[in-house]
């Protein structure tokens, strides 16, 4: 039973360049999370979808993220142009909403760890 | 804004004896609590919840305190074992209003001596 799949799992790239982080999704979950985790704050909410929908991006940083949800069983993460400060590892989680507070557990990828040189 | 804050970043006791986690937070609409734990190189995997409504649950060695008038939630693991060495991170959601939608805190890392 495959948990949550995200690629690449590390990525080092230079200032400037476009990155795009990938999520599938546990088959049959309809929220998808995208995090950013970082020593200051945690893990950094950015973006989540419900049936493929962007429901609140309100923690993007800035109009270099984007995220996308084509379909069910796929999401990116795009960082256009990337800055040293971007470098974090960043998670994707699904969920399924059943009924109550009880379907909010929320299964994680292993991550994705990026660098920016 | 930091709604929920773990403010101890690290902590560190002796196999066998407990480990209190610590977790405060400020948005009075939140009625849902979760703890997660992360090891290296992996995604944080749930570990226990507790709903407003109780003030303890209990899951094992694994005890999670709620206090709604301090707006404090605790998470004891007694006895402890050098397994649980990992990062903490307390969430907790506004069913009511937001749904699905977790807010995290900044994690706090547990080493437990042998």
């Amino acid at each position: 039973d495959a948990g949550v799949i995200q690629s690449p799992r590390h990525e080092v790239t230079e200032m400037g360049q476009e990155v795009t982080l990938r999520c599938k999704p546990i088959s049959g979950h309809d929220y998808l999370f995208w995090y950013r985790q970082t020593m200051m704050r945690g893990l950094e909410l950015l973006i989540y979808f419900n049936n493929n929908v962007p429901i609140d991006d309100s923690g993007m940083p800035e109009d270099r993220f984007s995220a996308k949800m084509p379909n069910a069983s796929f999401s990116t993460l795009k960082i256009q142009p990337s800055e040293p400060r971007d470098s974090a590892v960043y998670f994707c989680a699904s969920s399924l909403s059943t009924s109550g507070p009880a379907s909010n557990e929320q299964f994680f990828g292993p991550g994705t760890r990026l660098t920016v040189l | 804004d930091q709604q929920v804050k773990q403010n101890s970043p690290s902590l560190s006791v002796q196999e066998g004896r407990i480990s209190i986690l610590n977790c405060d937070y400020t948005n009075s609409m939140f009625d849902y609590f979760l703890w997660y734990k992360k090891y290296p190189a992996e995604g944080p995997t749930f570990l226990i919840s507790i709903s407003s409504i109780k003030d303890k649950n209990e899951d094992g060695r694994f005890t999670v305190f709620l206090n709604k008038s301090a707006k404090h939630l605790s998470l004891h693991i007694v006895p402890s074992q050098p397994g649980d060495s990992a990062v903490y991170f307390c969430a907790a959601s506004a069913w009511g209003t937001s749904g699905s939608r977790l807010t995290f805190g900044e994690g706090t890392q547990l080493t437990v001596n042998p």
